[in-house]
């Protein structure tokens, strides 16, 4: 079973919508994170969550803000899409949020804008 | 900030000879080296790491190598089995800054003919 679900697994949106990208993990892990995997660039890291507050943002856009409803929950909101936003987000956890942890990764969600 | 590069983009060996991955980072402040590993349609799993307190570790069939001096970190998988196929990256990130960053390489491409 999967410990980490994103929601939608594809995703297919029109320049200037918005969506929201869902993140859920059942690990018991208190740190979630965002990483987005385009084909111009690595693995890229975007945010960092500890215990429900923001460790680190690494995203220079102000287009996409992480939602924390829950500890177990990181959604990714992304407003206003270009095509350039299109990449796969995986999203990942790991027990605290220390530097020297292992990250458990989503299966992704792959996001095509038009 | 750090940057990461791996060196070998695609690499192809045949079952039961070994394959060496190797990546370089600029940020002499980095201090641990995880590798993750993709196999096709999947997502990321870590499969090993090492820290800077240390040159070499070992966990079955995968080493790790870490050359502080030269900025150099490598994964060897030695008796490599088809299973092996995957895209590895290799990644650094600063022990101490409690942000869970990952920096990662462009990923290898990892093919074992048998």
């Amino acid at each position: 079973d999967p410990k980490i679900i994103q929601k939608p697994k594809y995703l297919v949106a029109v320049t200037g919508s918005e969506k929201i990208l869902i993140c859920e993990q059942y690990l018991g892990h208190n740190a979630m994170y965002w990483y987005r995997q385009s084909a111009k660039k690595p693995l890229e890291f975007m945010f960092s969550y500890s215990y429900q507050k923001l460790m680190d943002n690494q995203t220079a856009s102000s287009r996409f803000q992480p939602q924390s409803s829950k500890k177990n929950h990181l959604d990714l909101q992304i407003t206003a899409l270009k095509p350039d936003d299109s990449a796969t987000y995986f999203c990942a956890s790991s027990q605290t949020g220390g530097s020297a942890e292992t990250l458990y990764f989503g299966s992704g969600t792959r996001l095509t804008v038009l | 900030g750090e940057k990461v590069e791996q060196h070998e983009s695609t690499l192809s060996v045949r079952e039961g000879d070994s394959a060496v991955i190797n990546c370089t980072y600029t940020d002499t402040a980095s201090s641990y080296f995880p590798w993750y590993k993709q196999e096709a349609g999947k997502s990321l799993h870590f499969v090993i790491d090492i820290r800077s307190n240390v040159d070499r570790k070992q966990s079955q069939r995968l080493i790790v190598l870490l050359d502080k001096k030269a900025k150099r970190f490598s994964l060897h998988i030695t008796a490599t089995q088809p299973e092996d196929s995957a895209i590895y990256f290799c990644a650094a990130s600063k022990m101490g800054t409690n942000t869970g960053k990952l920096t990662f390489g462009d990923g290898t491409v990892l093919t074992v003919k048998p």
